[in-house]
């Protein structure tokens, strides 16, 4: 079966502007979270969505929003970038809510430049 | 503060030796989860633990709750497991990440 898809892949934007991330989980996962990595900061965990609900949230400002649909898909918005945005996105989908209770499977990223 | 420190930040390891890598955590988890990364950029998740231990073909996995501590083990080490290893875990509604361990296996 298809894994999780992530797209884009890849995108340029300049501070200021804002970005939506989307992200397709596995066919019957119901959750899924997002994640930042970066060279300085390593992983750190964004949001979790479940049944279309923000579940669990990391320490970031604001501009960083998400939503999930009915059919599980999930995007994720950052607002008025900066240059400290530029990251991998990455998110991730499972069975059930709550990363500590369910195997998490990956997609490939988003990886997001901010000039 | 790190909530989760691993050890070694980096590893480089002979084909064929058994390879350690340490993670320990100073919050209390529900979970704890060992994830591989290769360049580029794609993370699999290789095990979720939250007692004992698994095993899963050459790799497995420890975590001792009490000491908050716990171990990924690789044996008979093959280049394909150079990557970047990370160790998570859960607390409450939060999720933490150590700075992984960067393992190449020379043949």
């Amino acid at each position: 079966k298809a894994g999780v898809t992530q797209t884009p892949r890849y995108l340029i934007k300049t501070r200021g502007q804002q970005v939506t991330l989307s992200c397709s989980p596995i066919s019957g996962h119901r959750s899924v979270s997002w994640y930042q990595q970066t060279p300085g900061q390593g992983l750190q965990f964004l949001f979790e969505y479940f049944s279309e609900t923000q579940r669990n949230k990391g320490n970031f400002p604001g501009r960083f929003s998400g939503r999930q649909f009915s059919n599980s898909r999930s995007e994720m918005n950052v607002s008025t970038l900066e240059l400290g945005d530029s990251a991998l996105y990455l998110c991730a989908s499972s069975l059930g809510v709550g990363t500590g209770a369910n195997v998490l499977t990956f997609g490939a990223g988003s990886r997001l430049t901010v000039l | 503060k790190n909530e989760v420190e691993q050890s070694p930040q980096n590893l480089t390891a002979q084909e064929g030796e058994f390879i350690t890598i340490n993670c320990s955590y100073s919050v209390g988890i529900s979970a704890l989860h060992w994830l591989q990364q290769h360049p580029g950029g794609g993370i699999v998740s290789l095990f979720m633990l939250s007692s004992g231990k698994k095993k899963h073909g050459r790799l497995i996995a420890t975590i001792n709750i009490q000491e908050k501590h716990s171990s990924l083990h690789i044996t008979a080490s093959h280049p394909r497991d150079s990557a970047v290893y990370i160790c998570a875990v859960n607390s409450g509604n939060q999720f933490y990440f150590g700075t992984g361990t960067s393992l190449t296996v020379i043949p």
